[in-house]
């Protein structure tokens, strides 16, 4: 099972500033097999990125994803206030698809 | 837009089963995988398996295997968690969400897990 490291556990930041969260594979990723999912307390998690920087329909451009191998990267430009939530990576180049556990962003 | 509609929620007794319920549209149901994810309360999420209804196959997580079923009715385009066994710590949300889309020529691929049920809390007290 691939295991997916995700730092820091949490980034206290300001509207505005710019966020940057890792995520780590324990093996390498053979394919570009990695999405991103923002989730607000109470519900579901939503997807923002797919296969390492493709972004998701109605995703703004300030988010952005990077990386290759082991080593991945959300970038969120510019912090909006809507912003400040949970961050799971996700990767699904094996069986079973394992998720990070994730970066809390919060003021 | 697409919606993913789950039943309510459910408390169970330890040692009892659960079957949990997420309706898609014919699209949905036709084209895509549909798979279950679970959250226990304040931590990460867990892929638990999905049902291809196209082709009428599942894959579990190992993790579950032999405990959880997943099915899928295409006559009312609903897909099924039955989750046996219960124990305290299976107490979590439990979401389907859509997955890997297969077209008419049998190609797959995979954009994420873009659609979410809105989530059905099982507690087991």
């Amino acid at each position: 099972e691939i295991v997916l490291t995700q730092s820091p556990g949490t980034l206290s930041l300001s509207p505005g500033e710019r966020a940057t969260l890792s995520c780590r594979a324990s093996q390498s990723l053979t394919s570009n097999f990695l999405a991103w999912y923002q989730q607000k307390p109470g519900r579901a998690p939503r997807l923002l990125i797919f296969g390492v920087s493709s972004r998701a329909t109605g995703i703004p451009v300030r988010f952005s994803g990077s990386g290759s191998g082991t080593d991945f990267t959300l970038t969120i430009s510019r912090l909006e206030p809507e912003d400040f939530a949970v961050y799971f990576c996700q990767q699904y180049d094996s069986t079973p698809l394992t998720f990070g556990g994730g970066t809390k962003v919060d003021i | 837009q697409e919606h993913l509609v789950q039943s309510g929620a459910e408390v169970k007794k330890p040692g009892s089963s659960v079957k949990v319920s997420c309706k898609a549209s014919a699209d949905t149901f036709n084209t895509y995988a549909i798979n279950w994810v679970r959250q226990v309360p304040g931590q990460g999420l867990q892929w638990m398996g999905e049902t291809i209804p196209k082709f009428g196959t599942e894959n579990y997580s190992q993790k579950f295997q032999g405990r959880v079923t997943i099915t899928a009715d295409k006559s009312t385009t609903t897909a099924y968690l039955e989750l046996r066994g219960l124990k305290s710590d299976d107490t979590a949300v439990y979401f389907c969400a859509r997955g890997t889309a297969f077209d008419t020529g049998g190609h797959s691929y995979f954009h994420g897990f873009d659609v979410w049920g809105q989530g059905t809390a099982v507690t087991v007290s």
